[in-house]
């Protein structure tokens, strides 16, 4: 199976900060990475999918990048409203995986 | 509007079995695959299995394979999960998600059902 690693596992940021979080896979996916928010007590929600594309209605200041094993998820501007846990996903194989998720929370 | 709402889940012993629904409403659920992603207390997400759109396609996760079936009845709106032999590490929340153009974009969920594996 194909291995999903976040990094890091968790970040304290403010609002309006910058924040990047990274996903590498344990081997080539192309741009077969997905990205997820969820909040507690609620269903995980689509971000990005394909590596960079937004899903619609998902704020600009969220955006994807990367291709082969290295990707990233950026946030522009923290909201306060962003909070949150973040997941990446593979879907190159049939058999999907999970990265182990980023707890983004309050400084 | 779009919706999924699953139902079946509980409190059931080491061994037993359940079957997982998820109804779907405000789109046309033939048209997409579909998947189960599960999520243990306090931990992260773990993608289950996934049907193709008419149903002849099936993946599983190697740690649900041969315990674990799904199915699908597009008349009736539903896709269904049958859990059997079931162990202490298969307790968690069980969401069905919509897959998008069947490329692993899961792009609606319901609010999921929890199932409780205890003696």
């Amino acid at each position: 199976d194909i291995q999903m690693t976040q990094s890091p596992s968790s970040l304290s940021a403010s609002v309006g900060d910058r924040v990047t979080i990274t996903c590498r896979a344990s081997q080539s996916i192309s741009n077969y990475l997905n990205w997820y928010q969820q909040k507690p007590g609620r269903a995980p929600k689509l971000l990005i999918f394909a590596a960079s594309s937004l899903q619609s209605g998902v704020p600009s200041r969220f955006s994807g990048s990367g291709s082969g094993t290295d990707f990233t998820l950026t946030i522009s501007s923290l909201q306060p409203e962003d909070f949150a846990t973040y997941y990446c996903q593979q879907s190159y194989s049939n058999l999907y995986t999970f990265g182990q998720g980023t707890k983004l929370e309050i400084k | 509007e779009e919706q999924l709402v699953e139902s079946g889940g509980g409190l059931v012993q080491p061994g037993g079995s359940l079957r997982l629904s998820c109804a779907a409403s405000g789109f046309t659920l033939s048209s997409y695959g579909m998947n189960w992603v599960r999520q243990a207390p306090g931990k992260g997400l773990e993608w289950v299995s996934y049907i193709s759109s008419s149903g002849p396609t099936k993946y599983y996760a190697d740690s649900v394979e041969g315990r674990f079936t799904m199915s699908r009845d597009n008349v009736k709106n539903s896709v269904y999960l049958q859990v059997n032999s079931l162990r202490d590490e298969d307790t968690a929340v069980y969401y069905c998600a919509r897959d998008l153009k069947s490329s692993g974009w899961l792009d609606l969920w319901g609010r999921g059902t929890l199932v409780t594996v205890s003696s």
